[in-house]
């Protein structure tokens, strides 16, 4: 068990509809990062928060959001769904200064129909 | 910019063989490298990592990988491999950071009895 908790473990939904997939990082971490996992992508780093605050960005579409909120825990927001995004969702914390070891939830699976 | 290849997509072994998990990096910087590893329906987790102090790292469950500059290479390995070893591994590459990993492709590693 790695800390982080990811909710839903999983979610079907249909092409044009919303989610949102929140995360809660390890105690005292105060990192949060997301990745995609799809099989023609492979892993794919969408965006990073540092104790509230956006800090790096990856290949996040435009339709994504995320936010990380005072107590830590992060959502990911996706709308306009696209049978694309049918993906992995994982969510990962580390701690301030750390060594670049990220520890990761279990993710979201997101089937959209 | 940073990118990892892994050259093989999978590799099969018999229980008890050794492993070989090739890796190699393209980077500008001296870079960190990391192996992850994913088993089935789980979350991504750290194996070993190298930050420019020994050049062979010890890992987790006996893996261990060795960085070679003038090969751009980091080869994980494991003297003898498990049942429970099967997974897909995941060489990852940073050189600003942790918050910009770059992930390979992945290697699913089958052991057979």
């Amino acid at each position: 068990d790695s800390g982080v908790t990811q909710t839903p473990k999983h979610l079907i939904t249909a092409t044009g509809q919303r989610v949102t997939l929140r995360c809660s990082p390890r105690s005292g971490d105060l990192s949060v990062y997301w990745y995609q996992q799809s099989l023609d992508q492979g892993l794919q780093f969408l965006i990073q928060y540092y104790n509230g605050e956006e800090r790096a960005k990856g290949n996040i579409l435009e339709r994504f959001s995320a936010q990380q909120f005072p107590d830590l825990h992060s959502e990911l927001n996706l709308s306009s769904l696209e049978l694309g995004d049918s993906a992995l969702y994982f969510c990962a914390s580390s701690t301030r200064g750390g060594t670049g070891e990220l520890f990761f939830g279990e993710g979201s699976r997101l089937t959209v129909l | 910019a940073q990118s990892v290849t892994q050259l093989d997509s999978h590799v099969s072994v018999s229980e008890g063989t050794p492993v070989l998990l090739r890796c190699n990096y393209s980077s500008s910087y001296s870079p960190s490298l990391f192996w992850y590893v994913q088993h089935p329906n789980k979350g991504l987790q750290l194996l070993l990592k190298y930050t420019s102090a020994a050049t062979l790292v010890k890992g987790i469950n006996g893996f261990e990988a060795e960085f070679k500059k003038s090969e751009t290479s980091f080869h994980l390995t494991k003297p003898s491999a498990h049942m429970s070893d099967a997974a897909e591994y995941f060489c990852v590459v940073s050189v600003t950071g942790f918050q910009k990993l770059v992930f390979g492709t992945g290697t699913r590693l089958l052991v057979s009895p």
